[in-house]
């Protein structure tokens, strides 16, 4: 599996935009960019994901590098409510033979008040 | 409920004890995979459902885990003579899709072995 690397944790103040980073530089063409985060005592929940274009939901927009060595999970105002651990997962979608997502350590992400 | 329920939440258990911990996955979700996260740890991949077919078992870390699927819904993984370093969070999780989309998972089971 195309590995990922994350910064161990993060702050952020309440209400402000929160730029979580993540390194792939051995991803491959068909590479998805899969982010999860897990809040204290819960399964993990997905976020969003993307393969070339920048993409944005209703939680959060993914920010993909041109040469998709990198991408950057934007939540444009943290609540205290988006502490959690967000792990960053490289899948290929492409064929439907790789059906696993490999969670790493991820960031762990404080909201402060 | 329209998420993936799993149960029980929590179980203690003697060491060398038995255990079953039970899946119910999204109505329609294809795929479903269980993973364990110990203490303070990642999620690490135990094995993975396509309908009632398990074709990746590699994650089972011995013998004494086992799981099946029954109907293409429900799985249950038993853990057979429970050891301390058994004691973790189960993790369920179920897509519509394998290969592709998004993975729902459960709250998790508690175990803790004593």
């Amino acid at each position: 599996d195309a590995k990922t690397t994350q910064p161990n944790s993060m702050e952020s103040n309440e209400e402000e935009p929160v730029h979580l980073p993540c390194n792939h530089s051995t991803i491959s063409g068909t590479d998805y960019i899969h982010w999860y985060r897990q809040l204290p005592s819960q399964g993990p929940e997905y976020v969003i994901h993307g393969l070339t274009s920048n993409v944005n939901n209703r939680m959060a927009s993914l920010a993909i590098a041109e040469d998709r060595k990198s991408s950057t999970l934007i939540l444009h105002r943290a609540t205290l409510r988006d502490a959690a651990v967000y792990y960053c997962i490289l899948r290929d979608d492409s064929g439907g033979s790789n059906y696993k997502l490999t969670f790493g350590k991820g960031t762990l992400l404080t909201v402060n008040p | 409920g329209a998420g993936v329920s799993q149960s029980p939440s929590n179980k203690v258990t003697e060491k060398g004890k038995d255990v079953e911990l039970r899946c119910d996955p999204i109505s329609g979700h294809t795929a479903l995979y269980w993973y364990r996260q110990s203490l303070g740890q990642g999620l690490e991949f135990l094995i993975y459902f396509q309908g009632n077919s398990a074709p990746d078992k590699s994650g089972l870390p011995s013998d004494r885990f086992s799981a099946e699927r029954t109907g293409g819904s429900v799985s249950t993984l038993t853990i057979q003579r429970t050891q301390q370093e058994d004691s973790a969070v189960y993790l369920c999780a179920s897509s519509f899709q394998t290969g592709t989309g998004e993975l729902f998972f459960g709250e998790g089971s508690r175990l803790t072995v004593l």
